[in-house]
């Protein structure tokens, strides 16, 4: 059973621009989080999907937004990029349903030059 | 404001010994605690997890600890292995239906060999 894949998993861009990051969950899984981790901050929740509709919002800006496809693919997108932006974005996908643990990716690893 | 806390940055064990990692938490409302690992550029790796109506729960070399009285988790790791090292992260959630995960800002183990 493959895990969660993201992609890419290094991204460059330059202050002002837009990304786009991919999280493809676990076969099964319906629910994808994203979290992002900082040496500063640590792990913080951004925003989390389930059956295409945003559950849950992390205190982030509204530069920051994310969406679910049918098939619980996310994407999360991150408009006129900040230096501090800068961060390893992971994704984490859980079947559905309390208790159950969230399975991550590996990252994409966004520098913001 | 609400947060999930880590006693030590760094614990440095022998191979063989013992490893306890403990974590503090504030918020008497969570019912439901994750310990994540994490090596060098690898996303978090689920450990275990304990529900607020447990007090232990055991898995293979690991076990973990969860005092309600005092807000307070561990997870001890027997006869650590080099492989064991990595940053460990203990993480809640709220029993309010909120799913998103506050993180501790982690232990780094070292196990020396």
């Amino acid at each position: 059973k493959a895990g969660v894949t993201q992609t890419p998993r290094y991204l460059i861009k330059t202050r002002g621009q837009q990304v786009t990051l991919s999280c493809s969950p676990i076969s099964g899984h319906r629910s994808v989080s994203w979290y992002q981790q900082t040496p500063g901050q640590g792990l913080q929740f951004l925003f989390e999907y389930f059956s295409e509709t945003q559950r849950n919002k992390g205190n982030f800006p509204g530069r920051f937004s994310g969406r679910q496809f049918s098939n619980s693919r996310s994407e999360m997108n991150v408009s006129t990029l900040e230096l501090g932006d800068s961060a390893l974005y992971l994704c984490a996908s859980r079947i559905r349903g309390s208790g159950t643990e969230a399975f991550f990716g590996q990252g994409t690893r966004l520098t913001v030059v | 404001g609400e947060s999930v806390g880590l006693h030590l940055p760094t614990l440095s064990v022998q191979e063989g010994d013992n490893s306890i990692i403990n974590c503090a938490y504030s918020n008497s409302a969570s019912d439901y605690f994750i310990w994540y690992k994490q090596e060098s550029g690898k996303g978090p790796q689920f450990i275990i997890d304990i529900r607020s109506n447990m007090d232990k729960r055991q898995g293979q070399r690991v076990t973990v600890l969860l005092n309600k009285t005092v807000k307070h988790l561990s997870l001890q790791i027997a006869a650590t292995q080099p492989g064991d090292s990595a940053v460990y992260f203990c993480a809640d959630r709220m029993d309010t239906g909120r799913r998103a995960l506050t993180f501790g800002s982690g232990t780094r183990l070292q196990v020396q060999p």
